[in-house]
This record gives structure tokens, sequence and C-alpha cells, in this order.
């Protein structure tokens, strides 16, 4: 089955600074992988997805993420975090061997300090 | 976040009440989702719904009955609830491939307390 680990509870970075939350995954088959975000009292936004071709993918808000296979990495990047990237982060995984089911990690709260 | 929307926002209920959950998506995907979130714990995956037919129920205990009457709209109806099950209930929407490429959108929640 499919699982994803988010090896971070949470990630403090100053305000500017580059922000990266880790995320690795174990798959049978070939990955497709997710990342969403949460505010508080909300729920999960959609980031970004890497379903095949450039391992570099680029989504909302200026994130990207990386996809490395031989590492099974899936790390998320903001150049330049802001306060207002502070929130929780889940990386996701679906098994493309065809199993539908998406697979979340436990999230890590990011904080972002002025 | 308007895409899917999920009523009511916050539920308190006693352990003898029978409740409801709603959930309605605007997006016209073929596919809905009822997940639950604990704190400091993975999603977990409830039930799903394609086409409006149930094709997955991850040993759900039958307190949780879920409902989809179309493509739109999913019901998770609540009965003799226990404690631990205090939790944010979400729903999710997908337009379901055969390729499993398909991005879920989810709504904003609701938080339910059992006392």
């Amino acid at each position: 089955a499919q699982s994803v680990a988010q090896p971070e509870d949470q990630v403090n970075v100053a305000e500017g600074n580059p922000l990266t939350v880790k995320c690795t995954y174990s798959v049978s088959g070939n990955p497709y992988l997710f990342w969403y975000v949460q505010y508080p009292n909300r729920g999960l936004q959609f980031l970004l997805k890497y379903i095949t071709g450039d391992n570099l993918v680029k989504g909302s808000y200026g994130f990207e993420a990386e996809f490395n296979k031989s590492q099974t990495s899936f790390h998320l990047k903001k150049p330049s975090a802001l306060v207002s990237d502070s929130a929780l982060y889940f990386c996701a995984v679906r098994d493309g061997d065809g199993n539908n089911r998406l697979a979340f990690g436990k999230g890590n709260q990011v904080v972002v300090i002025p | 976040e308007t895409g899917v929307t999920q009523t009511p926002r916050h539920l308190v209920m006693g352990m003898t009440n029978k409740k409801s959950l709603k959930c309605e998506q605007h997006l016209g995907h073929n596919a809905m989702y009822w997940y639950k979130q604990s704190a400091k714990k993975p999603l977990e995956l409830m039930f799903v719904y394609s086409l409006e037919e149930r094709v997955e129920n991850n040993s759900v205990p039958s307190r949780f009955s879920p409902e989809c009457p179309n493509s739109s709209h999913l019901f998770l109806h609540l009965h003799t609830l226990q404690p631990e099950d205090s939790a944010l209930y979400l729903c999710a929407s997908s337009q379901a491939t055969s390729g499993y490429t398909d991005t879920q959108y989810f709504g904003p929640g609701t938080r339910l307390t059992v006392l």
C-alpha cells in the first residue's frame, strides 16, 4: 500500500528566507504526488501535483516541488517565505498501479516568523 | 473554496443523538469522498462514491452511514457516536479518471464534537 512520510512536525522559518517542507513516499507503481495547504478552520487547498514529465512542478502562491525518483522524495519549496504562508501542509501520494486511494502524510505545521 | 460546501460548519451532539452532515459540490465532478481529520494524524479516508455508487468503505463503524443521492450531494448520517469520533470531517470531490491522476478538491469541513 502507498504511504507518505513527513518527518518534521513543525518547520520554523524567518520571513524572506527559503522554505522547504519535506516529503518522502512509498508506492509499488508510478507515484502521483500532491501537495495541499490547510489554513486554520479551513479545508485543504490544492497547491500542485506531479503526474509525469518535468521533475520540477510549479504551483499556486509561488510554491514549487521537485520530484526525485531515486530518493523517493517530493519536497515542497518556496524561495521567499511570507508570514501568510504559515499553515499546515500535507503531502499525498496515489499509486499509479491501479489503486485510487490517496494516502496523506500527517502534515507539517509551517511557522513563518516576521 | 466555494466549489465544495459543507454544512453545518460546527456540530455538537450527544452520544444518543442522530445528525447528518451535508456536502455539495458545484464543480461537475463524478466522485465524492468523506475523510476524517484528527489532530496530528494523517487524513483517514472513510468512504468513496463514484458515479453515485459506493466504491470504497474503509472499515468504518456502522454508526457512520453515507448517502449519495446524486453526483452533486453527499451526506454522512451519524448515530450513537462516541467521544473519540470528535474530529474535523472533510468532504472532497474529483473528476475521476481511469488513470487516477485526478485532483481532489476539499470543502471547509464540519468540526464535530461528541459529548
